[in-house]
């Protein structure tokens, strides 16, 4: 158990709709990141979040929407959902700003139909 | 932007033997080099990682190097068990102060047959 917490587990929704994914970091980290693992992609950043504030993005898409909260939670927005959009999202978290180690919660399974 | 690639894709060992996975990176800014291990349906879980200021890292069984030159690295595993049946994934970044943004290699599926 790393320590990070992600919910849902498991997410079954239908193409065109909105779905949000929640993150809680580690006891005293301050940056958050989200992936997204696909077979065809692998994992790819999306986007990393430091004490409130974007720090860096990968290839997130427009319709793709994320933030931090003040308790350092996160939660990452997915809108006009496709079918190509079924995945496994991962948050993970570190300490600091510029990351290094960073430890993985245990992911939510999307699955658009 | 920063790319890495994976070799081999599928590596099967016997029990005992020792495997080695090989990444290269294409950005020579990149300083920071983890690896993951990721069993079937889990997170992947950090298993070692190394900086670019040092060029052998180890622990226990498992060991990697960085050839900062050739802009390569590798992860070895010696003395494999089947609890190391997983799939491995390498990853570069470079760590600055704007954050830090891990690109992954394309995976490396590991089976160690007892």
């Amino acid at each position: 158990d790393s320590g990070v917490t992600q919910t849902p587990k498991h997410l079954i929704t239908a193409t065109g709709q909105r779905v949000t994914l929640r993150c809680s970091p580690r006891s005293g980290d301050l940056s958050v990141y989200w992936y997204q693992q696909s077979l065809d992609q692998g994992l790819q950043f999306l986007i990393q979040y430091y004490n409130g504030e974007e720090r860096a993005k990968g290839n997130i898409l427009e319709r793709f929407s994320a933030q931090q909260f003040p308790d350092l939670h996160s939660e990452l927005n997915l809108s006009s959902l496709e079918l190509g959009d079924s995945a496994l999202y991962f948050c993970a978290s570190s300490v600091g700003r510029t990351g290094g180690e960073q430890y993985f919660g245990p992911g939510t399974r999307l699955t658009v139909t | 932007g920063e790319n890495v690639e994976q070799h081999p894709s599928t590596l099967s060992v016997q029990e005992g033997d020792s495997a080695v996975i090989k990444c290269t990176y294409s950005d020579s800014a990149s300083n920071y080099f983890p690896w993951y291990k990721q069993e079937l349906g889990k997170r992947p879980q950090l298993i070692i990682d190394i900086r670019s200021n040092v060029g052998e890292k180890k622990d226990q069984r498992i060991a990697v190097t960085l050839n900062k030159t050739a802009k390569h690295f590798s992860l070895h595993i010696t003395e494999t068990q089947p609890e190391d049946s997983a799939v491995y994934f390498c990853a570069a970044s470079l760590i600055k102060a704007a954050g830090n943004k891990l690109t992954f290699g394309g995976g490396t599926r590991v089976l160690v047959k007892p």
